[in-house]
This record gives structure tokens, sequence and C-alpha cells, in this order.
């Protein structure tokens, strides 16, 4: 069964380094979005992408946040410096159509010292 | 903007019992309502769903339940058992290509 994956998928960083996510969606997928989900807490939403660019975004995606998808397969989240509470797990999740089921990932844990 | 509830926090059964966890939503608009089981160190992988176009789902021993009127839909685990232990998360959506907006999470444990 095809599935979402995810690299690296633990991550160190020194605070005010840049890190960046990568994600594989399902190949036929057009829709994909990055969630984070901070220790014990919720799944919380950061960006939808669509048709190559930005569908929405939450109050956490700031400046400091960018997602690309260079090349019809990798699907990106970049964290341009990073803080102590961007520490976290990303997921990155994907769905063939509207209406369809959102697929997420195994995730990345990525830890800001 | 939406905002879900989920209840309880915790919930520890014996195999073979029920569970029934329970969500709240806030945004009449929302029309799709997913249910994710969380493994440990794993992404969320969805267990059921449900649209607002039906009261009930099931699938073998999982079933969804939905009120509208309400604003709340249920998640059911009938004759548990040991592997169940997770944590669920509800959600809601708008539909199309709408982002989800999880609950707080379940974290269900099955005593053999």
């Amino acid at each position: 069964e095809p599935e979402v994956t995810q690299t690296p998928s633990h991550q160190v960083t020194q605070m005010g380094q840049e890190v960046i996510l990568r994600c594989v969606p399902i190949s036929n997928h057009l829709y994909f979005y990055w969630y984070r989900q901070i220790l014990g807490q919720k799944v919380e939403f950061l960006v939808s992408f669509y048709n190559n660019e930005i569908s929405e975004k939450s109050e956490i995606f700031d400046d400091q946040f960018s997602v690309e998808r260079p090349d019809g397969s990798n699907f990106t989240l970049k964290i341009r410096s990073t803080k102590l509470e961007d520490s976290a797990m990303y997921f990155c999740a994907s769905k063939w159509g509207v209406g369809e089921t959102q697929y997420f990932g195994p995730g990345t844990r990525l830890l800001v010292l | 903007g939406e905002n879900v509830e989920q209840h309880p926090s915790t919930l520890s059964v014996q195999e073979g019992d029920s569970a029934v966890i329970k969500c709240t939503y806030s945004d009449s608009a929302s029309n799709y309502f997913p249910w994710y089981k969380q493994e440990l160190g794993k992404g969320p992988q969805l267990i059921i769903d449900i649209r607002s176009n039906v009261g009930e789902k099931k699938d073998q021993r999982i079933a969804v339940t939905l009120n509208k009127t309400a604003k709340h839909f249920s998640l059911h685990i009938t004759e548990t058992q040991p592997e169940d232990s997770a944590v669920y998360f509800c959600a809601a959506s708008k539909g199309g290509f709408q982002k989800l907006v999880f609950g707080t999470g379940t974290r269900l444990l099955v005593s053999p």
C-alpha cells in the first residue's frame, strides 16, 4: 500500500540554524499539508499546498517557514532560523482529491537546542 | 475558527470491554469527521471517518456516530484488544481541501 514517507526521522539543530524537512507524498496525490505536534499536545495545522502554491496557512506559519515542491515528488518544509519553540514532531500529509482522506507520514522529530 | 474538544483525555478498559470517546465541534460548516489512531513514534493513521450526510458508520469493531444538531461525534470500539491501546484523535474539516482541526487526543489503555 502506498505511503507518505518523511526524512529525516530525527533532526537535532542549534537555535538560529536552518532546517529542511522532506516528504514524499503518495504519488498520485494532489493536495499536500504540513502539521506539527508539540510533545503531548494536539496535532496543529501549519500549511496546505495545491497546484504549486499555498492554499492556506496558520498563524504559526510565519515568515520563518516556507514550503516547496521542487521536483514533482518531494514536498519540503523549511524553517529559516529555528527557535526553541519549534521543537516538535512535524507531519506531512497528502490526499488525492477534494473530499478525500488525508494520509499522514511517520513524522520528523525536530529538537532545537 | 473551528475548535474541537475531546473527552476523556485518558481511558482505561479491560480487554473485551467497550470504549467510547466523544468530541464536540464548534463550526457548523464542518462536514467531515475522521478519527485517527496514533501509536508511539508513528504518524496518525485513519481508522474511520464520517461525513455530515450520514448519522452512523460501522467497520467491524469500530463505529462512529454523528449528531449534527448537537455538534458532537463519538467513536465506539467494541470487544477491545490490547493492540487497540494507542492515542486516538478526532478531527473536523469543512471538506474540500480544507485543513483538519484536531481534538486533544485520548490515550486508550486496554489491559489484558
